[in-house]
């Protein structure tokens, strides 16, 4: 596509249920990030996968928080058990492989999450 | 660990001023600063991205510099209008290759 795709862009859920973010990255692009933004507060690191070595998970701020990225491509953000401090907006990023690893980074328009 | 911090937090002015947003980082290993753009409800719009090899970039109106020595980056704004008003972000990308932000400067460029 030509940009970073994320769906949904709205989901409103009840605290303890789980919810699926997904992210689907500029056609090519090797690198994915995931950040979240919460109210007032700035972009918090979660999760980033390059290529086919294992992902920098040290972001991820609980065991109730996992993602996956198959095929190299599409990436799942998955939180269990959501709580109300869950709720933030979601961001993912992806960056392209012809400029190595230090590079432009493309952001989503986010998903924004909020727990009742 | 790296911190990235951003002054002011808010600006305010006129149309048609020159303007500087500035961005301090603590840890001079940084392989590129990115700035972004970010407009309410809204994702992030790369800007400028400059590698730790380069003094600054520019693009129309923008320009961006970095100074790794001193830990700083300046965004410039040249003859701002009201559609500029946006809340802008500055990143270095670490060792790790994450991006850490900074908390921003929101902008209102007045008619």
């Amino acid at each position: 596509g030509a940009g970073v795709s994320q769906s949904p862009s709205n989901k409103v859920t009840e605290k303890g249920k789980d919810v699926e973010l997904r992210c689907d990255p500029i056609s090519g692009h090797t690198a994915l990030y995931w950040y979240r933004q919460s109210l007032g507060q700035g972009l918090e690191f979660l999760i980033y996968f390059q290529g086919n070595s294992a992902p920098d998970k040290s972001g991820l701020p609980s065991d109730r928080f996992s993602a996956e990225r198959t095929g190299g491509s599409v990436s799942t953000l998955t939180i269990q058990r959501t709580q109300q401090e869950d709720s933030a907006v979601y961001l993912c990023a992806s960056s392209g492989p012809g400029q190595g690893l230090a590079g432009e980074l493309f952001f989503g328009e986010g998903s924004r999450l909020t727990v009742l | 660990k790296q911190e990235v911090t951003q002054i002011p937090a808010a600006l305010s002015v006129p149309e048609g001023e020159n303007l500087v947003l500035n961005c301090s980082f603590t840890d001079s290993a940084i392989y590129n600063l990115q700035w972004f753009r970010q407009d309410p409800g809204k994702g992030l719009t790369s800007l400028l991205l400059i590698q730790s090899s380069q003094r600054e970039q520019t693009s129309g109106r923008l320009n961006a510099s970095l100074d790794k020595s001193s830990g700083r980056s300046t965004l410039y704004i040249a003859a701002s209008q009201p559609g500029d008003s946006a809340t802008y972000l500055c990143a270095g990308m670490d060792s790790s290759y994450k991006l850490i932000f900074g908390s921003g400067t929101r902008l209102l460029v007045r008619p």
